[in-house]
């Protein structure tokens, strides 16, 4: 199946900093991406919705001057978590939809990304 | 929102089928059953999709009902390897919309 990954794997920072997740496509191209993210124990929550060469869509809920992300080609989409706080500290996970697959297509997933804010 | 209902925990015998059932009454006629699963700490890792007829691959299997309002996922020689969490989405199949996950079901596989 494609691959996507995801950088870092782990961060750590202090509150207050940004932290940028990476979110490439390795083998295919992907004109959506999707972020989520997930606290322990919970399960996955939908954050945005990044299309390639426009702005993201946000779930309700999601703070976007917050959250910043950017779907800069079709292999890669970043996520900003600006002025981080403890209660950021979540797993976040992206993924990307085959721009070339057909009805029913599946998406793939990262690996996620574990951020914790001291 | 999720359309999706599951047990939240199961049990399994290693080397047993795991039969997971999903509740999907309110599912409409464009929607498509998908089934992934998360390994501790690990991203999701699709399964099985199917829209109305039933599906096998390597991995699993999917038994959707005639009505489609509920479905099953057949891992049939379970291993420790299978431990994990199952969701089961419903999502319209060629739009390329997001996956609204639900609570899943914490599958164990016991030795």
């Amino acid at each position: 199946g494609a691959v996507v990954s995801q950088h870092p794997s782990r961060v750590i920072c202090k509150s207050g900093t940004s932290v940028k997740i990476e979110c490439r496509s390795l083998d295919f191209q992907a004109t959506t991406m999707f972020w989520y993210r997930q606290f322990p124990k919970k399960s996955l929550m939908l954050m945005a919705t990044s299309n390639e060469g426009s702005k993201a869509t946000y779930e309700q809920g999601v703070e976007k001057d917050k959250f910043l992300i950017n779907h800069a080609s079709l292999t890669l989409s970043t996520l900003t978590v600006t002025s981080a706080h403890p209660e950021d500290s979540s797993f976040y996970i992206c993924s990307a939809r085959d721009v070339l697959a057909g009805m029913g297509n599946e998406q793939f997933f990262g690996p996620g990304t574990r951020l914790t804010v001291l | 929102d999720a359309k999706t209902t599951q047990p939240p925990s199961m049990d399994c015998a290693e080397g047993r089928a795991a039969n997971l059932p999903c509740n999907h009454s309110t599912i409409s006629g464009n929607e498509y059953v998908y089934w992934y699963r998360q390994i501790h700490s690990q991203g999701p890792q699709y399964i099985i999709h199917g829209l109305k007829n039933n599906e096998t691959n390597e991995m699993a299997s999917l038994i959707i009902t005639e009505d489609r309002k509920s479905s099953t996922l057949i891992l049939p020689h379970a291993t420790l390897r299978d431990t994990a969490v199952y969701y089961c989405i419903v999502r319209e199949g060629n739009t390329g919309n997001q996956f609204y996950f639900g609570t899943g079901t914490s599958l164990t596989v016991i030795p």
